[in-house]
């Protein structure tokens, strides 16, 4: 299966762009995605990229993909108070996605 | 429906109990997920259906952990003699599945069953 690490924990000021690590060993997987865990909720997909991209841009969000490094990074800009929540990476390997344990972003005024 | 719905969201149970987990997926969708995420982890992947079928078990923790699905649609997952160590946050989610689809596997999640064993 793939290992998929993040970072745990992150603060930002609100309106400073938040970037979110993450590395991954499956080279193979074809799609990465991003996550969003609000508390007490289940988790909500932010966005995902094809491994063929090295980029894509969503609104206040970045995904940066270097393949090479198997390096994943996924940019809020212009980051509220509502952005606070854990934010989970994933690869996919065939039928499953494998998680990463997730980094909290604490967001502060 | 809408979304991907579990019950119960809250379970107290204590050890040694049986308890049952239930997940409805969003109609259409061939796929059904369990995870496991217990405080301050990451998720643990449990079981994957493609239809009423588990091509993967492997994640189980243990023989005391069971699912089932039929009908394509409703799934249970039965943790058998509870013990403190089952307390987590329990998972479902649901996609097309990746047979249905070139592009991604998107899953969507409900908001879960915490688990409390005493």
């Amino acid at each position: 299966g793939e290992d998929v690490e993040q970072s745990l924990f992150l603060s930002v000021r609100e309106g400073d762009s938040s970037v979110i690590n993450c590395t991954y060993t499956d080279s193979s997987s074809t799609y990465l995605y991003w996550y969003k865990q609000e508390p007490g909720a289940g988790l909500q997909l932010l966005t995902y990229i094809f491994s063929n991209m090295d980029m894509k841009q969503d609104q206040r969000l970045t995904v940066l993909l270097n393949k090479k490094d198997k390096h994943l990074s996924l940019r809020i800009a212009d980051t509220q108070t509502g952005d606070s929540a854990i934010y989970f990476c994933a690869g996919s390997s065939g039928y499953a996605l494998n998680f990463g344990k997730g980094t909290s972003l604490l967001v502060t005024p | 429906g809408a979304g991907v719905s579990q019950s119960p969201s809250n379970k107290v149970t204590e050890k040694g109990k049986d308890v049952e987990l239930r997940c409805d997926p969003i109609s259409g969708h061939t796929a059904l997920y369990w995870y496991r995420q217990r405080l301050g982890q990451g998720l643990e992947f449990l079981i994957y259906f493609q239809g009423n079928s588990a091509p993967d078990k492997s994640g189980l923790p243990s023989d005391r952990f069971s699912a089932e699905r039929t009908g394509e649609s409703v799934s249970t997952l039965t943790i058998q003699r509870t013990q403190q160590e089952d307390s987590a946050v329990y998972l479902c989610a649901s996609s097309l599945g990746v047979v249905s689809l070139p592009g991604a596997n998107v899953l969507t999640f409900g908001a879960g069953s915490r688990l409390t064993v005493l």
